[in-house]
Order: C-alpha cells, then sequence, then structure tokens
C-alpha cells in the first residue's frame, strides 16, 4: 500500500464548478502539506502549504488538513479551463529534511 | 525573481551511458532536492543537498548520485543508463531550514533509447 494515495481521475467538470480534490495517507508522521498544479510539459508548481490540521484559503483555493482522519482536500471554486492540469498532493514529516512523498496526481478537466 | 532552472531540457542516451542534469536553484535558495517522475511511479524523492551535503536519500540504486556546488547549484548524475531510467527529472530548490516550501523547475525529459 502507498504511504499517500490519490485518485488519478480524470475528473471533469463544467467552467464556474466547485472542485473537490482529496488525498489520504498512512504515515502519521507527516506534519507539513502541499498542494501543487503542473501543467502538461511543466514543473510542479506550489498552490499550498499547510502545517498540521486546519483550512488554508487563498483567493479561489482552499486546503483542509484533518489529521485524524489522515484526510487532505483542496476545493477550487469557480473552475475555469484555465484550472485544467493535474494536482498533486505532497506531504512531509519534518524530521528528516526535505523529503516529498507525492499523490499519484488527479488530472482535472474543467469544461467551457 | 528568477525561478529554478534546469538544463537541459531534454536528452536522448542509450543503455549503458552516463548523464549528468543540471539544476540552479532560486538565488537564496540552499536546499536542493531532486526527483523522478514516471507515469507508472509518479514523482519520486532522489535524494536532497544543503550546504554541499547530502542531507537525505530516497531508495535508489547507486547509479544516481549528486553534488552541490558552494553557490548551491546541483548536479545529478545516472551511470550504466537503464531503458527505465527514461523520466522526468525534476530539481527543486527551497529557503534555508527544513520544511520549507519547495519549487520546482521545469525538468529534464530523459530518453534512454
Amino acid at each position: 500500500q502507498k504511504e499517500v494515495e490519490q485518485d488519478p481521475g480524470p475528473l471533469s467538470v463544467p467552467e464556474g464548478a466547485i472542485v473537490s480534490l482529496n488525498c489520504t495517507y498512512s504515515n502519521s508522521a507527516f506534519q507539513y502539506f502541499m498542494w501543487y498544479r503542473q501543467y502538461s510539459r511543466k514543473g510542479p508548481e506550489l498552490l499550498m502549504y499547510t502545517y498540521s490540521s486546519g483550512n488554508k484559503e487563498d483567493g479561489r483555493f482552499t486546503a483542509q488538513v484533518d489529521k485524524s482522519s489522515k484526510y487532505i482536500s483542496l476545493f477550487i471554486r469557480d473552475s475555469q479551463p484555465s484550472d485544467s492540469a493535474t494536482y498533486l498532493c505532497a506531504m512531509s514529516a519534518g524530521e528528516y529534511g526535505n523529503k516529498l512523498v507525492f499523490g499519484a496526481g488527479t488530472i482535472l478537466r474543467v469544461k467551457s | 525573481k528568477a525561478g529554478v532552472t534546469q538544463t537541459p531540457r531534454y536528452l536522448i542516451k542509450t543503455r549503458g551511458q552516463q548523464v549528468t542534469l543540471s539544476c540552479s536553484p532560486i538565488s537564496g535558495h540552499r536546499s536542493v532536492s531532486w526527483y523522478q517522475q514516471t507515469p507508472g511511479q509518479g514523482l519520486q524523492f532522489l535524494f536532497e543537498y544543503f550546504s554541499e551535503t547530502q542531507r537525505n536519500k530516497g531508495n535508489f540504486p547507486g547509479r544516481f548520485s549528486g553534488r552541490q556546488f558552494s553557490n548551491s547549484r546541483s548536479e545529478m548524475n545516472v551511470s550504466t543508463l537503464e531503458l527505465g531510467d527514461s523520466a522526468l527529472y525534476l530539481c527543486a530548490s527551497s529557503p534555508v531550514g527544513s520544511n520549507q516550501p519547495q519549487h520546482f523547475g521545469d525538468g529534464t525529459r530523459l530518453s534512454i533509447l
């Protein structure tokens, strides 16, 4: 079983929809949680960075972390065709430098 | 502010050869990490360098190695290339200290024939 599980999709939604992306994990040592967006032929771009449990909002993006359930989410409001990309969750335990463990990535398609 | 720069963007090699990839981190960043991305395994951590020292290492064979220079630029080397080494190799940099957010370059696409 992988340390981080993420549904690869693809997830297809109409423009303007609210998108929910999720990851579950098994390692209770994870404390730092990130969401990256990756367009084709580009590197991952950092969207959200959170520590421990709680919510964080940045524009149309909201990240939620529930450490008791080992579950993290990214919500995208008012989705746009430009949001079409692969979304990767990543996390680290914090005590071993900067080693990130990634989910498989979810392919999102926003239809206009 | 310039982002993480990786060179070259594309490489084609044959089995048995070796290859060196280069990464220039964001100015002021001192930690550089390397990842391999493949369709089957996703993004996997290779190693991390900080102040010219390897601080962390993933589960890859010894054919994969790296180093960091005093200006924080980093190189990774893969020797005796195998077909399975075909992948996108990504470099990420972060500021001083652990658990700072990592910022990625656009990678080097390595194809092994």
